[in-house]
């Protein structure tokens, strides 16, 4: 079955950086995109940004833009977020999701990955 | 950006009851409006594509309606399994963004 599989709960000093993976099985990875959300403890759901997994095209949440990196790697079926310069207020659940996308836009995310807790504490 | 807002923010509910959520978007978007049903320490899962289009696996007292920019999901008949937060979310255009949530408790 199609799964998203993320790496575990990291906790960071304010100012250092984070990278969480995802990992796909279950469908052709490069056929399909990954995006990324993320819950502050007893919030609602941000979206961060999303990559193609086909060729790498990225699209970031302005907010994020300049501290945020999206990759992927296709030879094992898995994409990165890496969030630098981290400060409290990101601290969060972290979230891949697939989109699902046509030629000229994407839409609903489905399935999502088990989500990554990141704290950032001094 | 497109804002969502979603009414109620809690909601306190009886089993067998109805329950009706609201989402409504600062523009126009069509039916590029999706549900997601987010249980406690769980991750969300898609609960109705496009504003209607129902999602194999989910039962079929969940359904949703709208479009432009006021959106409806319905639970009818709610169970004790549905206690969760619901959240909508639109994919018209970049970037993507939900709806502040609807968190539904069971009596």
């Amino acid at each position: 079955q199609v799964q998203l599989v993320q790496s575990g709960a990291e906790v960071k000093k304010p100012g250092a950086s984070v990278k969480v993976s995802c990992k796909a099985s279950g469908y052709t990875f490069t056929s399909y995109g990954i995006s990324w959300v993320r819950q502050a403890p007893g919030q609602g759901l941000e979206w961060m940004g999303w990559i193609s997994a086909y060729n790498g095209n990225t699209n970031y949440a302005q907010k994020l833009q300049g501290r945020v990196t999206m990759t992927t790697d296709t030879s094992t079926s898995t994409a990165y977020m890496e969030l630098r310069s981290l400060r409290s207020d990101d601290t969060a659940v972290y979230y891949c999701a697939r989109p699902h996308c046509s030629s000229t836009s994407c839409s609903f995310f489905d399935p999502w990955g088990q989500g990554t807790l990141v704290t950032v504490s001094s | 950006e497109i804002v969502l807002t979603q009414s109620p923010d809690f909601q306190s509910v009886t089993p067998k009851e109805k329950v009706t959520i609201t989402c409504r978007a600062s523009q126009s978007i069509g039916s590029s409006l999706h549900w997601y049903q987010q249980k406690p320490d769980q991750s969300p899962k898609l609960l109705i594509k496009y504003a209607s289009q129902s999602i194999s696996g989910v039962p079929s007292r969940f359904s949703g309606s709208g479009s432009g920019t006021d959106f409806t999901l319905t639970i009818n008949s709610l169970e004790a399994e549905d206690a969760a937060a619901y959240y909508c979310h639109q994919s018209s255009s970049l970037p993507f963004t939900f709806g502040g949530g609807t968190k539904v408790e069971i009596k």
